[in-house]
């Protein structure tokens, strides 16, 4: 059974700092994602990574993947307010390039203070 | 809209009645799914369509919980004789992607429809 864990569940940050979070999984898979959720609100894809090694940036989020650590990080640059939200990784396993279920974590909620 | 749109955005019922929630997923997408979000949790599995193919059900927790998608395009999740456990937010997702390439497109989110259950 495919396990997604995200650590650590909620992170208080301050204005202007670095931080890094993460996200683990058990079992080989295909691509990994990234979502945000603002309280109230739908998941907003942030990120696709497909490939070992995958590194893509948006804004003051980066994220990269390590298949074979089966790991994931989500690195923030200099926090701000509007960073403030739930942040979800998850999983997909296919075989043969066709849609299959995502696979969530539990979600790591930020909250950015002055 | 352009978004996947999904009603009611409430709905309130009592123990034991039917349920239909409605998901209208991006124009063209063939790719439909249904997830189920506890507070505080992330989003569950509860089934996936192809056009109206329903591939994958593993998902739904009992046979209370029926998906439909007849013409390929919105899509029906309805819960017969709801009970308390069923609180929780429903999100439907849909995906331009069809299978074989390998495609960076990501699935889609609603809004969800927030089912409370008394």
């Amino acid at each position: 059974e495919l396990k997604v864990e995200q650590n650590p569940l909620f992170l208080s940050m301050q204005e202007g700092k670095n931080y890094t979070i993460y996200c683990n999984y058990s079992t080989t898979s295909d691509r990994l994602y990234w979502y945000r959720q603002d309280p109230g609100k739908s998941l907003e894809s942030l990120f696709v990574l497909l490939s070992n090694g995958a590194v893509k940036q948006e804004g003051r989020l980066m994220a990269s993947l390590d298949t074979k650590a089966r790991l994931s990080t989500l690195h923030i640059t200099a926090a701000v307010h509007d960073l403030s939200a739930t942040y979800f990784c998850a999983v997909e396993r296919s075989y043969t390039g066709a849609n299959s279920k995502l696979t969530f974590g539990k979600g790591i909620t930020l909250s950015v203070r002055p | 809209g352009a978004g996947v749109s999904q009603s009611p955005r409430y709905k309130v019922a009592k123990r034991g009645q039917d349920v239909a929630l409605r998901c209208d997923p991006i124009s063209g997408h063939v790719s439909l799914f249904w997830y189920q979000q506890a507070l505080g949790q992330g989003p569950e599995f509860l089934t996936y369509f192809q056009n109206e193919a329903q591939l994958d059900k593993s998902g739904l927790p009992s046979d209370r919980f029926f998906a439909e998608r007849p013409e390929g395009s919105v899509s029906t999740l309805k819960i017969q004789r709801t009970q308390q456990e069923d609180s929780a937010v429903y999100l439907c997702a849909s995906s331009s992607r069809t299978g074989l390439h390998y495609s960076n497109q990501p699935q889609h989110f609603g809004d969800g429809t927030r089912l409370s259950i008394l």
